[in-house]
């Protein structure tokens, strides 16, 4: 069964270190998708990205923050600068569908980011 | 925010029982998703419910939607083992395809 990839599975860094997460989003799916998720708390919206630009992004997803399709399969995640606050699950997904009709999102099983 | 709680935040039951998560929200919805995350893992997606649908059902899974209450409810029926993770419901608004997640329902179900 297709599925969504995500490396690396675990990354640890210095604060103020530049991190990319690296996912392979299902490979007819045109929506794709970051969330993170802090320990023990909810999941969080950060961006949404369709047709080679960003059609969301939330609060947190600031201007240290980008996302990129370098090429036909890949979609990363940016951060320029981390902080300690960034330490987090990022799970990236991606779907069929979206905006109105938006269907199941197929997530990958997540990087986590530990910033020391 | 779009969205409310979810309750219970934990949910401890026998295997056999059934288990019911609610999940409330705050502003009109195209869809409400159901996920489920066992510990460390990635979500999966469980069942989507259209804002204009009032039941659905999938396998021992059965979701409610009350569009005037804005709330949904799942309800896991003759509950295994296996169930035990976390259930998180989800609304999809708008037009860029964002799910806004609440904050989850830890289930136990003991053997």
């Amino acid at each position: 069964e297709p599925e969504v990839t995500q490396t690396p599975s675990h990354q640890v860094t210095q604060m103020g270190q530049e991190v990319i997460l690296r996912c392979v989003p299902i490979s007819n799916h045109l929506y794709f998708y970051w969330y993170r998720q802090i320990l023990g708390q909810k999941v969080e919206f950060l961006v949404s990205f369709y047709n080679n630009e960003i059609s969301e992004k939330s609060e947190i997803f600031d201007d240290q923050f980008s996302v990129e399709r370098p090429d036909g399969s890949n979609f990363t995640l940016k951060i320029r600068s981390t902080k300690l606050e960034d330490s987090a699950m990022y799970f990236c997904a991606s779907s069929v569908s979206g905006g109105l009709n938006t269907g199941e999102l197929f997530f990958g099983e997540g990087s986590r980011l530990t910033v020391l | 925010s779009q969205q409310g709680e979810e309750d219970p935040q934990a949910l401890s039951i026998q295997e056999g029982e059934n288990a019911t998560m609610n999940c409330s929200y705050k502003t009109s919805i195209n869809n409400l998703q159901w996920y489920r995350q066992n510990s460390g893992r990635g979500l999966v997606h469980l069942i989507l419910i259209r804002s204009n649908e009032r039941e659905k059902h999938s396998g021992r899974l059965r979701v409610t939607l009350d569009t005037s209450k804005k709330s949904s409810s799942l309800l896991i029926t003759a509950s295994r083992a296996a169930d035990t993770a976390s259930y998180f419901c989800a609304t999809s608004a708008g037009n860029t395809g964002k799910l806004i997640f609440g904050q989850g329902t830890t289930l136990q179900v003991k053997p």
